[in-house]
């Protein structure tokens, strides 16, 4: 079947830099991505989603770029800080009436004060 | 508003005995996701409850395990017979089924531990 992954596992940076953690998919039907962020020992929570009729989207202090040319998927969060400390997964569906996400792997990002 | 609530919150359990958790979704969301998450892993989608619908059951791993949605609201998960390899955070989302969204709302997930 087809799936989410990520290309890098783990990430360390510094406060202040900014981050951009990767997403690649594989189903070419993917119509809706979602990242969520996950703290240690709490559920994932939602962070941004994206259309596949969009390239960019912004949030505060994160922009999720999306390329499907090449079916991959980029978080990138400004002055990063401790608190963003989390493990961040991309999920995807192809949209319509399928409600099911597909998760990827996950990437956990260490920000260094 | 209250979110999606699980319990208990952790599980210690014999190997071989049966452990049931539940899940509170939010109020009003038609559509309840179970997933499994071992330690430093990502999320693997067990079982969904999409309003009337029959569930897709097809991330159960064996038939030990199991789920039912009462009313359409309240969720269980039973596992029977657990096993060592049954450990891991046991989490539940639900979601509306908005045309705009697709967002999953997780609980806190259940801490399940089998000795």
């Amino acid at each position: 079947g087809e799936s989410v992954g990520l290309h890098l596992p783990t990430l360390s940076v510094q406060e202040g830099d900014n981050s951009i953690i990767n997403c690649a998919y594989s189903n070419s039907a993917s119509d809706y991505f979602i990242w969520y962020k996950q703290e240690s020992g709490k559920g994932p929570q939602f962070i941004i989603d994206i259309r596949s009729n969009m390239d960019k989207r912004q949030g505060q202090r994160v922009t999720v770029l999306l390329n499907k040319t090449v079916k991959h998927l980029s978080l990138q969060i400004a002055a990063t800080q401790p608190g963003d400390s989390a493990v961040y997964f991309c999920a995807e569906t192809s949209g319509g009436s399928n409600y099911k996400l597909t998760f990827g792997k996950g990437t956990l990002l260490t920000v260094n004060p | 508003g209250a979110g999606v609530s699980q319990s208990p919150s952790n599980k210690v359990t014999e190997k071989g005995k049966d452990v049931e958790l539940r899940c509170d979704p939010i109020s009003g969301h038609t559509a309840l996701y179970w997933y499994r998450q071992s330690l430093g892993q990502g999320l693997e989608f067990l079982i969904y409850f999409q309003g009337n619908s029959a569930p897709d059951k097809s991330g159960l791993p064996s038939d030990r395990f199991s789920a039912e949605r009462t009313g359409g609201s309240v969720s269980t998960l039973t596992i029977q017979r657990t096993q060592q390899e049954d450990s891991a955070v046991y989490l539940c989302a639900s979601s509306p089924q908005l045309i705009s969204s697709y967002e999953q709302y997780f609980g806190p997930g259940t801490r399940l531990t089998v000795t």
